[in-house]
């Protein structure tokens, strides 16, 4: 069984779509992340979620809009894509905190590679 | 607020040869520091960690030392091999442990 599952695996759209990424994990985690990661493989976190609740919102233009609809799953929703939202989208899930003493791993998914044409 | 700063690459190695990446962090107190690794086309997955100063994370032939006189917690390895190539990622807590901050990947290379 896949831990943490993402679909779909590659999305191909035009701009100015809207486009959805679903993140599902079976380890029993309280808390999931979106990670974004561009070209040149620079990570960067967009949100987490603690047991449904936004924890994290790093600076994430509106049109990205996150939604956890238990704590098992965290899914992503992008409104009028642009060219410089082609990435690969990372979801993630971690026993928090991750401070020292608590395991600290985070769980990836395999990751979406979104290319906005 | 707490950062890591990792060595550019790319790295190209021949097999056998012995690996070191840099690593650097800046943070308040002693947090736990990773290492991951992203092989081709795959998510990262957790390479080996340390939990406190002086004590050394060891996985797969892999070693880093959490050296807190010198804030580094560098990754060798003594002999890469093919399959060691891949993109590395040295990382830490911030966000007041609600998530994980990464340095910028450093892509290593192992040639035959």
């Amino acid at each position: 069984d896949t831990a943490v599952s993402q679909t779909p695996k590659y999305l191909v759209t035009q701009m100015g779509n809207d486009k959805s990424i679903k993140c599902e994990q079976n380890l029993g985690h309280d808390t999931m992340y979106w990670y974004k990661q561009d070209s040149k493989k620079f990570l960067k976190i967009m949100f987490s979620y603690n047991n449904k609740e936004l924890i994290i919102n790093e600076t994430v233009p509106n049109r990205f809009s996150p939604k956890s609809p238990d704590k098992a799953h965290l899914n992503l929703h992008i409104n009028s894509l642009e060219l410089g939202d082609s990435a690969v989208y990372f979801c993630a899930s971690s026993v928090t905190p991750l401070t020292s003493g608590s395991p600290g791993e985070l769980f990836f998914g395999e990751g979406s590679r979104l290319t906005v044409l | 607020g707490d950062s890591v700063t990792q060595m550019e690459g790319p790295v190209t190695l021949s097999e056998e040869a012995f690996l070191t990446i840099n690593c650097t962090y800046t943070a308040t107190g002693y947090p736990s520091l990773f290492w991951y690794v992203q092989y081709p086309g795959e998510g990262l997955q957790l390479l080996l960690k340390a939990t406190k100063a002086d004590d050394k994370g060891s996985n797969k032939g892999f070693e880093a030392t959490y050296r807190k006189e010198t804030t580094s917690f560098h990754l060798e390895k003594g002999s890469v091999q093919v399959s060691d190539s891949a993109v590395y990622f040295c990382a830490l807590p911030s966000g007041g442990g609600n998530k994980l901050t990464f340095g910028t990947g450093t892509q290593l290379k192992v040639e035959l």
